[in-house]
């Protein structure tokens, strides 16, 4: 499978625990995005890398998530302290920066977190 | 506040009716347009997109959009709808020079029955 690729499917924890998510963008795009959606909303975006370079951070990410992408592959989007309004699906995209599909967003199947 | 509206949350239709899905966004400068679709139990997969040029654009399984810069507007179309089209629908907006996030509207639920 060649497709933006997400680890685990689903996370459940209980409040004030930590949660890692992994996402693995393809191969050759230098762009990769974390979003999340919560139930019956449209994906709301977190953050952006280009290679190893986190360029761009919403508001919505608190000092609680931190996210990294070290070696300009594969990104973690890590969750402390998960309180209840945590609950969502975390979504990664990648993109290539050039190209016919520029700034066009691939998605991966999403990190279902649940904390109760 | 910069924003995507969809006017329609949910919308049913039966097979062969024509599909025509809302969306309108509040940016001021030039803008990239998307609009994803997420059937049942998959990710989010591009329908299709406007860059530049034509202002209608044609994707794939039938989809079109017709970008109306007036009217801020990037409506999603199909003649003739099948009950494999039955997914939800965001419309997603670029401002060109704010970054490279997309900014998603709430979606469209479509069913469509036989």
């Amino acid at each position: 499978d060649t497709g933006v690729s997400q680890d685990p499917r689903h996370k459940i924890t209980k409040r004030g625990q930590n949660v890692t998510f992994r996402c693995d963008p393809i191969s050759e795009h230098n762009r990769l995005y974390w979003y999340r959606q919560t139930l019956g909303q449209g994906p709301e975006f977190l953050t952006y890398f280009q290679n190893e370079a986190q360029l761009e951070k919403s508001r919505l990410l608190s000092d609680r998530f931190s996210a990294e992408r070290p070696k300009g592959s594969f990104s973690t989007l890590e969750i402390q302290r998960t309180e209840q309004g945590d609950s969502a699906m975390y979504l990664c995209a990648s993109s290539l920066t050039s190209g016919e599909s520029y700034n066009e967003q691939f998605f991966g199947p999403g990190t279902r977190l649940t904390v109760l | 506040a910069q924003s995507v509206s969809q006017h329609n949350h949910h919308v049913i239709l039966s097979e062969a009716a024509s599909l025509e899905l809302g969306c309108n966004y509040s940016y001021g400068g030039t803008v990239n347009l998307f609009w994803y679709v997420q059937y049942p139990g998959q990710h989010l997969q591009l329908l299709l997109k406007y860059f530049s040029g034509d202002p209608l654009v044609k994707g794939i399984k039938g989809f079109e959009a017709e970008f109306i810069k007036s009217k801020f507007s990037f409506n999603l179309r199909k003649p003739s709808v099948q009950w494999s089209d039955t997914a939800e629908y965001f419309c997603a907006v670029n401002a060109l020079g704010s970054g490279y996030a997309l900014n998603f509207g709430k979606g469209t639920s479509l069913l469509v029955t036989p």
